[in-house]
């Protein structure tokens, strides 16, 4: 079975810090992999998702994630945080054993004005 | 366009009642997944249709819970002799994917979810 880990369960950041959300998953075999995030009172949306290809993969808001599989790693990244991406961020996967997304835990993302 | 929609927004049931959760998928989505995200935790999967293909239940945590799809539209899930653990908000979410694939990397598009209390 697979499973993803968000190590960050809260983080505070002040306006243009730069961000980074770890995510680490645990599977053996082909994965897709997904950033979605929830802004306060709104659905969860879709951020970025790497499924082959660059390893690098941008997404929208200015977001950017990057798939290392030797480390089992797709951390998110932005270089500048505004007070807008205050959110709580989850990082999924689905893989050949079935299309169902496993979740991590999430992050909530606090970024002061 | 239309997004997932789901009905109730909140639920407040007594221990032991029954419930039924109800999500409209956006037009032309053959796939419909349930999942469960209880406070403070990340989103648990619970069932998966895909077209006519029989339901993937894996991940439903006792018979007490069950769901229902009519062809590529509305479906239900119920939950009976609800329990103070099941207090959670249910998510339900939709996708294009075609059925057959085995890997899907189409985005999967989420309702706003039920808030489910038992008290």
């Amino acid at each position: 079975a697979q499973s993803v880990s968000q190590h960050n369960h809260h983080v505070i950041l002040s306006e243009a810090a730069s961000l980074e959300l770890g995510c680490n998953y645990s599977y053996g075999g082909t994965v897709n992999l997904f950033w979605y995030v929830q802004y306060p009172g709104q659905h969860l949306q879709l951020l970025l998702k790497y499924f082959s290809g660059d390893p690098l993969v941008k997404g929208i808001k200015g977001f950017e994630a990057e798939f290392i599989k030797s480390k089992f790693s797709f951390n998110l990244r932005k270089p500048s945080v505004q007070w807008s991406d205050t959110a709580e961020y989850f990082c999924a996967v689905n893989s050949d054993a079935g299309n169902m997304l496993t979740f991590g835990g999430g992050t909530r993302l606090m970024v002061k004005p | 366009g239309a997004g997932v929609s789901q009905s109730p927004s909140n639920k407040v049931t007594e221990k032991g009642k029954d419930v039924e959760l109800r999500c409209d998928p956006i037009s032309g989505h053959t796939a419909l997944y349930w999942y469960r995200q209880r406070l403070g935790q990340g989103l648990e999967f619970l069932i998966y249709f895909q077209g006519n293909s029989a339901p993937d239940k894996s991940g439903l945590p006792s018979d007490r819970f069950s769901a229902e799809r009519t062809g590529e539209s509305v479906s239900t899930l119920t939950i009976q002799r609800t329990q103070q653990e099941d207090s959670a908000v249910y998510l339900c979410a939709s996708s294009p994917q075609p059925s057959g694939a085995t890997l899907s990397t189409d985005t999967q598009y989420f309702g706003p979810g039920t808030r489910l209390t038992v008290l």
